[in-house]
Formats: structure tokens, C-alpha cells, sequence
């Protein structure tokens, strides 16, 4: 059991969808990550809060839109997603500046 | 060519082999992590280190900053190390991951 919780941990959608994923941590940090892993390529970040506001955003396309009402949850909504978007999303967690992650399990996500 | 290189990609070992994963990096860092992915997707972290070696059970992180290398090495190896092994490299307060190793070991 980790201390990073996302959910769900499975899902299939298609391109006309709209979704949302789910990240949550009781840890006390306040530096919150979405990362992508694609099959055979490394994890990429897609973005990064500190203390709720999004200090990056890495090129990510407008049809993923990141949300972080406080320091425990951060959310992912998606919208109109491409087949390429099939991946893993992973949510991480860390006190802010800090090189050590907590990740969460992830959700597995497929685009019919 | 990406900034974090992993050697082997794919690893099949025997129960009881000594395992060795190989780390390159191209950049400055201030510390370098190895962390570990089973199937379901979850990720830990193993170690981090920035110089010297660091050793935990039947695991052994090395780093040489001069020569920008890591090795992960996995003593007594068991079918529950098998895992997808990631190099993960720290500058400021970003990381850069390698691709990972694919590591099956067999009973």
C-alpha cells in the first residue's frame, strides 16, 4: 500500500469521452506530479504543482487539463484523446524542491 | 540519444544469479535514484545515492560521478526481483529517467 492513491487503476475510453483521474496523498507534501509512461520509453512529466499552483507544464496538449484544489489532490481530466494517449499515468508526490518522489500505482489508460 | 542510458533493456537470469543493471548519464546531477516498477504499475524507490555505494539486503547501488555510471547489483537473485529496474537522474528539482531494465528471473 503506498501512500499515493490514484484512481481508478483501469480505464478504457473513447476519443469522444470525457474522463477524470484521481491522485491522492496524505504524506504532508506539497509538490504533486502527473508523469506519462508509454510502453518502452521513459517516464515524461507532465506537469508539476507546488503548493496547488502549476509550476509546470511540460508541452502537454490542451485535451489533457491538470486540477489541484489542495496540497492532497490532484486530478487529470481528459477530453477528445488520441489513440497515442494510451499509457500509464502516473501521480507522484514530494515535499516541494525535493528530488525524492512517492509514486502511486497508476491508472492504466486505453483510447478505443 | 537520451540523457539517461540503461543497459540491458531485458535481463532473464536463473534463481540464485548475481544480477548487475548498468546506468549512463549525460548530465550534471546531484544525485542519482534507482527505482523499481512491478507489473501493476506501482513504482519504489530503491536508492538514492551520490557518491560511493549504498547496499540494502541483497541490493547494491554503485556511483562514479567522475565516469557518469551507475550499476544495481541484485545478489542471490528470486523470481520476486523480477521487475522493470529504472535509472532516474536529479538536477535541481528535476529528474530524468532512463527506459528501464526488464529483469525476469526464473526458478
Amino acid at each position: 500500500e503506498t501512500g499515493v492513491t490514484q484512481t481508478p487503476r483501469h480505464l478504457v475510453m473513447g476519443m469522444t469521452n470525457k474522463k477524470s483521474l484521481k491522485c491522492e496523498q496524505h504524506l504532508g507534501h506539497n509538490a504533486m506530479y502527473w508523469y506519462k509512461q508509454s510502453a518502452k520509453k521513459p517516464l515524461e512529466l507532465m506537469f508539476v504543482y507546488n503548493f496547488k499552483e502549476q509550476t509546470e507544464n511540460n508541452s502537454v496538449p490542451s485535451r489533457f487539463s491538470p486540477e489541484c484544489p489542495n496540497s492532497s489532490h490532484l486530478f487529470l481530466h481528459l477530453h477528445t484523446l488520441q489513440p497515442e494517449d494510451s499509457a500509464l499515468y502516473l501521480c507522484a508526490s514530494s515535499p516541494p524542491g525535493a528530488l525524492t518522489r512517492d509514486f502511486g500505482d497508476g491508472t492504466r489508460l486505453s483510447i478505443l | 540519444k537520451n540523457e539517461v542510458e540503461q543497459s540491458p533493456q531485458n535481463l532473464t537470469a536463473q534463481e540464485g544469479e548475481f544480477i548487475t543493471i548498468n546506468c549512463s548519464y549525460s548530465v550534471g546531477i546531484s544525485a542519482l535514484h534507482w527505482l523499481q516498477q512491478h507489473p501493476g504499475g506501482g513504482i519504489v524507490s530503491l536508492f538514492m545515492l551520490s557518491s560511493g555505494k549504498k547496499k540494502h539486503g541483497r541490493l547494491i547501488a554503485t556511483i562514479n560521478i567522475q565516469e557518469k555510471h551507475s550499476s544495481l547489483h541484485i545478489t542471490a537473485s528470486h523470481p520476486r526481483d523480477s521487475a522493470v529496474y529504472i535509472c532516474a537522474v536529479g538536477g535541481g528539482s528535476r529528474l530524468t529517467f532512463g527506459e528501464g531494465t526488464q529483469l525476469t528471473v526464473n526458478p
